[in-house]
Formats: structure tokens, sequence, C-alpha cells
């Protein structure tokens, strides 16, 4: 298996910019987490999927952040604004329904300067 | 509110010696504690997980020690080596009813010296 997939793996914008991060989940996992990592935070859980349904985005710090998923191979994360300090790296997961193990994608790694 | 704690931040061994991180959590409804290892650049990835029915897993030199009463638990790295260098995070889910959602502690950054 492919594994989960991001993409762009890097990306640098400046502040007020619209950004969006995308994933494909691995074929056949039913639920799809968006985490947040910092030295400062570690890694904070943003929003997660259940059947593409958005179960819990208590995560999501503001109204900035939104997330969709349209279809079960793919989803977004956009930010819009963005502003400096949403600079980080961001890890899209995926897991069975019925499973604990959450598998990660590399991540892409924000800069907005 | 963090849910989990873990320590040490950051932790340097010698190859051969045993590396032991240690984690706490406050919400008796956790029921699933994976422990995650993540390389520079790549996203984490699950090392060993226990269940709180258990007090120890084994898994080659992996080690997860469980103590349900203290709500602790830890890993043991035993004849650590270099390629173990790495940062490891603890977790802990609880079912939701629709999948699980993981609480990660802040990670403990490991670094095996020859």
């Amino acid at each position: 298996d492919a594994g989960v997939i991001q993409s762009p793996r890097h990306e640098v914008t400046e502040m007020g910019q619209e950004v969006t991060l995308r994933c494909k989940p691995i074929s056949g996992h039913n639920s799809l987490f968006w985490y947040r990592q910092t030295m400062m935070r570690g890694l904070e859980l943003l929003i997660y999927f259940n059947n593409n349904v958005p179960i819990d985005d208590s995560g999501m710090p503001e109204d900035r952040f939104s997330a969709k998923m349209p279809n079960a191979s793919f989803s977004t994360l956009k930010i819009q604004p963005s502003e400096p300090r949403d600079s980080a790296v961001y890890f899209c997961a995926s897991s069975f329904h019925s499973g604990n193990t959450i598998y990660f994608g590399e991540g892409s790694w924000l800069t907005v300067v | 509110q963090q849910q989990v704690k873990q320590s040490p931040q950051s932790l340097i061994v010698q190859k051969g010696g045993i590396s032991i991180i240690n984690c706490a959590y406050e919400n008796t409804a956790f029921d699933y504690f994976p422990w995650y290892q993540q390389f520079p650049g790549k996203g984490p990835a699950l090392l060993i997980a226990i269940r709180p029915d258990v007090s120890e897993k084994k898994e080659g030199r992996f080690t997860i020690s469980f103590n349900k009463s203290a709500k602790q638990f830890s890993l043991h790295i035993m004849d650590s080596q270099p390629g173990d260098s790495a940062t490891y995070f603890c977790a802990a889910s609880i079912r939701t009813g629709t999948a699980s959602k993981l609480t990660f502690g802040t990670g403990t950054r490991l670094q095996v010296t020859l």
C-alpha cells in the first residue's frame, strides 16, 4: 500500500495568503485525522472524519481553519488567511473505523512569512 | 488541558544501555496506549501498544510497562542502538463509538551515542 499521501511536502507562503493542504488516506480506511505539530505544543488533533463526515473539530484553532472530505480518498485542510503563527508541520493520518492503529503521512511543512 | 504527560523531554543513552520514557494520564476512560516513533522529516509510526488489562507487553527490544492504579505507563528500550535515535511519543485513546481519538504526550527526543 502507498500509505497516506500528503501534498505539498513543503510550502512557504506570505501572511494573508490562502493555504490548502491535501491528503489521500490509505485505501479502505474510513477514519481520517488532521494533526498539527509544533515545538511548543507538540502533536495536536485538529479535526477527524469518519466515513467522510466531520466528527470532532474542537481542535481547529480558529475560523481561519477549515477542513473538508468530499470523498473517501481525499481531504483538504485550508487556512485563510494564513498567519506566521500557523507555521508548523501538518500531518494527515488515517485508520480503519474499527481499528486503533493510526497511520500518518509524512507531513506538510508550512512556513508563513 | 494536557491529558497525557510525558518525561523526560530529552534523553541521551549510550549504545547498549536501557532507555526509559515515562507517561502519566488522567482520564481513566482511556483504553488504548500506543507508543509512536518519529524520525526527522517523517510522520510518527506505531511502535508498540498496550491495553489496560495487561501490565506488560514486549516486542523485541521494546517493552511497555503499564500501571493502571498509578495511571502510568513507560517504554523501555533494551540494548539501545544508534538507529533508535528518534522522537518517541506516548499516546492514549478512547473509543468514541466512531473512531479512536489519540491524545499525544509532548514527546521525548532520544539520542543513542556510540
